[in-house]
């Protein structure tokens, strides 16, 4: 069973909309979060990261975490064609000095006009 | 900054054959990984190494084969390749530590006929 869970697989949202996406975590040793973007054809980039309980902004996108139910969230408003991507969540801190991360499967995002 | 590259870019082999796969990056970074991304779908970790000669199984292990010979360069070998396996191998690193980001490369794309 894969360890972290994005919901949903794909969603489609009018330009100038909301966008929000759910990761839920079932290894209860992580302790980080991060979500990465992926542009079709490319590869994934880091676009925010978050490591404590509550909330966190940088610019259109806002993430939170619930570090008791290991589920966190990424928002973007005023969806821009550009923000068409694979979403992907990931988790870390199991331990040792790895950084190992644990990817979920995705959210495919595509903004429409 | 830095860069991290992966050669080659596209990579056609046969059923049973061995083939590698090369990754180098200049950021002096501890760890490197290899993951798998199969079309549309989230990273899946092969090998990972946290320091020159280190190497350390993921989930997906089998089936391959790794190689860190020095701090820069993390080498991947498919030990036989499957009839139509079709998937793009990422390399990745990042300074030791689970708060540390991961950097990707762009890629190797294999085609197995």
């Amino acid at each position: 069973q894969q360890k972290v869970q994005q919901s949903p697989e794909s969603l489609i949202v009018p330009e100038g909309g909301m966008a929000s996406l759910n990761c839920t975590s079932s290894d209860r040793n992580v302790d980080y979060f991060w979500w990465y973007r992926q542009h079709s054809g490319k590869s994934p980039k880091m676009l925010m990261s978050i490591f404590s309980n509550g909330e966190k902004e940088e610019g259109r996108f806002t993430v939170h975490l619930n570090k008791a139910s290991l589920h966190t969230s990424l928002h973007i408003r005023d969806s821009q064609p550009s923000d068409s991507a694979l979403y992907l969540c990931a988790a870390s801190g199991t331990g040792g000095l790895s950084g190992k991360l644990t990817f979920g499967e995705g959210t495919q995002v595509t903004v429409i006009s | 900054g830095g860069i991290i590259t992966q050669t080659p870019k596209f990579l056609i082999g046969q059923e049973g054959q061995k083939l590698t796969l090369k990754c180098q990056q200049n950021f002096n970074h501890d760890t490197m990984y290899w993951y798998r991304q199969d079309s549309g779908k989230g990273l899946r970790l092969i090998y990972y190494s946290i320091t020159e000669n280190d190497l350390q199984k993921g989930d997906l292990s089998e089936g391959y084969d790794a190689s860190r010979e020095k701090k820069s360069s993390f080498s991947l070998t498919v030990t036989s390749a499957q009839k139509n396996e079709m998937a793009v191998f990422l390399c990745a690193s990042s300074m030791q530590g689970d708060q540390d980001t991961q950097y990707f490369g762009p890629g190797t794309r294999l085609l197995v006929l």
